[in-house]
């Protein structure tokens, strides 16, 4: 893989649903992964940095965990709710330039 | 403390005009990256400048520059708009180089 890729380009979950996509990246040269959240009519927010095979973070609901061998990222999100609507962006790091996938745009359906 | 900067938010420019775009960045830090999002793409890497130096650099044409000065804030310019150059553009501070901090970003329309 060259690029950061996302799947899927977007998702629709009912409020209360567990939710997860999928971040793939290059797994040469990787230094980190990096996940951002960005709302609409907001800038992007820094939510993980990665940097360990098998790194697990995790914030409230939201977690993520990282495998560098074969170049993928999980993001989770636990019990939606309608503020997690956004878009959520992964970056891979390498030789201090930031490769960015398309993102997911994830609604929340009340 | 004050969060990244961009000036003007939002821009209205003629094809072939030149548009310069502005970034403070959050005090302290001294890594400035750009990057230009259009309708269904991802961030696109513009280039990145750290202690005045230009350290990367993405896959933009020249007519797309930058500069930084002493006390870490940044410029943008693009010369001989096109049409295709209508996009957000966001510029983005940290202190290595590595969580970026994003600003509001400069909405360019080219007509």
């Amino acid at each position: 893989i060259l690029n950061v890729e996302q799947s899927p380009q977007s998702l629709h979950v009912q409020e209360g649903d567990s939710t997860n996509f999928t971040c793939s990246f290059p797994s040469s040269n990787f230094y980190a992964l990096h996940w951002y959240r960005w709302e609409t009519a907001k800038s992007p927010e820094a939510l993980f940095v990665m940097t360990l095979n098998g790194d697990e973070k995790k914030k409230g609901r939201i977690s993520a965990t990282l495998n560098t061998k074969e170049g993928y990222s999980y993001l989770y999100i636990k019990g939606s709710q309608p503020e997690d609507s956004a878009t959520y962006l992964c970056a891979s790091d390498s030789n201090y330039q930031l490769i960015w996938g398309a993102g997911t745009k994830l609604i929340i359906k009340p | 403390k004050a969060g990244v900067t961009q000036t003007p938010r939002y821009l209205i420019k003629t094809r072939g005009q030149q548009v310069t775009l502005s970034c403070s960045p959050i005090s302290g830090h001294r890594s400035v990256s750009w990057y230009q999002q259009t309708p269904g793409q991802g961030l696109q890497f513009l280039f990145e400048y750290f202690s005045e130096t230009q350290r990367n650099k993405g896959n933009f044409p020249g007519r797309f520059s930058g500069r930084q000065f002493s006390n870490s804030r940044s410029e943008m310019n693009v010369s001989t708009l096109e049409l295709g150059d209508s996009a957000l553009y966001l510029c983005a501070s940290s202190l290595e180089g590595i969580e970026q901090y994003f600003g509001p970003g400069t909405r360019l329309t080219v007509t």
